[in-house]
């Protein structure tokens, strides 16, 4: 009940396109999902993070769709760069700050 | 302002012998984590501290893993004896309390080899 489900495990997409990474959690304790990028030799930093009173956030070329009845929610990066090209980990949280991440999505922007 | 400063960044030791690693924290941040990140894998919890009480350590494991947060400010994490399968990165990570509390800066990380 712990778990984060992320997929797909790795993705090529090609400059200028629609990169879609998919999360699925079973705990509806969990309050806040934050998405977290992270390139070789660096920590994750956070992305985006949204809250279940909405259904979607954008921050520029970021938006996090939630839908709270199927327990899912993703990221959409709009016009992919090859900038992006790195790990992103989807992550949950039900309350003192333990935050349970996904297995990561190895993304690949080709120019 | 100085992120979450990590040390060593690498280091390789032969199994059984003991190693340390470093964490400073944001200045500020009361919330300290230390996380193991598998290859291939996303970060798992090790102890969440708030100032100097381990707040939530389930996830160490206690007969070689072992961390203090001495003032409540920098931390060090230890494992002694190391195994072959400790190889990994440890992450550490600091917040802020309050509405800031869920808000994780990563450090770059502390990449261990065991031989």
């Amino acid at each position: 009940q712990q778990q984060v489900k992320q997929s797909p495990q790795s993705l090529i997409v090609q400059k200028g396109g629609i990169s879609i990474i998919n999360c699925a959690y079973e705990n509806t304790a969990f309050d806040y999902f934050p998405w977290y990028q992270q390139f070789p030799g660096k920590g994750p930093a956070l992305l985006i993070a949204i809250r279940p009173d909405v259904s979607e956030k954008k921050e520029g070329r970021f938006t996090i769709s939630f839908n709270k009845s199927a327990k899912q929610f993703s990221l959409h990066i709009m016009d992919s760069q090859p900038g992006d090209s790195a790990t992103y980990f989807c992550a949950a949280t039900g309350g003192y700050n333990k935050l349970i991440f996904g297995a990561g999505t190895r993304l690949a922007v080709h120019p | 302002e100085a992120g979450v400063v990590q040390s060593p960044r690498y280091k390789i030791i032969e199994k059984k012998q003991p190693v340390a690693f470093w964490c400073n924290p944001i200045s500020g941040h009361n919330t300290l984590y230390w996380y193991l990140q598998n290859l291939g894998q996303g970060p798992e919890l090790l102890i969440r501290y708030e100032n100097e009480e381990a707040v939530d350590d389930s996830q160490l494991p206690k007969d070689r893993f072992s961390a203090e947060r001495l003032k409540g400010v920098d931390s060090t994490l230890k494992i002694q004896p190391a195994e072959l399968g400790d190889s990994a990165v440890y992450l550490c990570a600091s917040s802020l309390g309050g509405p800031g509390a869920n808000v994780l800066t990563f450090g770059a990380g502390s990449r261990l080899t065991v031989l």
